[in-house]
């Protein structure tokens, strides 16, 4: 089974500042990753997926992942941070599960915060 | 096209009672999946329902149940609920069933489950 690893529970950058969320993923064969995003009292709301053969997958909100196979890696980034990027970010493997079907399994997730 | 619909927001309940979550899909969408959510363990995977049938189930107790109806909306049930259950329950749609390995999920807003 695979899953995903995501460093640091908090992030908190100044607003303009590079963005950097990191995932880890732990699998041998092709990734099914995913970012997704929660604003506080709401759903999850998909930022982008992992495409076979990309190495810079663009998504919503102008956030970028970079695929690293040999880092097994799935960083998101954003070039410049707004105060309405605040929220708490995950990053999602398609996982085999024991029933022998897959399910969307989920990192801890990375709380951000945006100074002013 | 409205999202993902979840009723309702906010319930409270007392332990040993049973209680009966709603969710209707986006229109079109046959896949619907439920999630539990809570600071302790994140993100879990309840289970997966594509036109009528439960496709996948993940670790939870046989207290834990759902059903799909022909419409595909959903509904899960907790019998005999415990002070632990206390969680947001996320429901997802997607076009297919998750076991399609690139098939995003859609996520309503949420219900609030308390158990006192």
């Amino acid at each position: 089974a695979q899953s995903v690893t995501q460093l640091g529970s908090h992030v908190s950058v100044s607003e303009g500042a590079l963005v950097l969320l990191r995932c880890n993923y732990s699998s041998s064969v092709p990734p099914y990753l995913f970012w997704y995003v929660q604003y506080p009292n709401q759903g999850l709301q998909l930022l982008l997926k992992y495409t076979t053969g990309a190495t810079l997958v663009k998504g919503i909100n102008g956030f970028e992942a970079e695929f690293k196979k040999s880092e097994t890696s799935f960083h998101l980034t954003k070039p410049s941070a707004h105060m309405s990027d605040a929220a708490e970010y995950f990053c999602a493997v398609r996982d085999l599960m024991d029933t022998g079907r897959r399910a969307l399994t989920f990192g801890s997730g990375t709380r951000l915060q945006v100074q002013p | 096209k409205a999202g993902v619909t979840q009723t309702p927001r906010y319930l409270i309940k007392t332990r040993g009672q049973q209680v009966t979550l709603s969710c209707s899909p986006i229109s079109g969408h046959r896949s619907v999946s439920w999630y539990q959510q809570t600071p302790g363990q994140g993100l879990q995977f309840l289970f997966e329902y594509f036109s009528e049938t439960q496709r996948n189930k993940g670790n939870f107790p046989g207290r834990f149940s759902g059903r799909q109806f022909s419409n595909s909306r959903s509904e899960m049930n907790v019998s005999t609920l415990e002070l632990g259950d206390s969680a947001l329950y996320l429901c997802a749609s997607s076009l297919v069933p998750e076991s399609s390995y690139n098939s995003p999920l859609h996520f309503g807003n949420g219900t609030r489950l308390t158990v006192t």
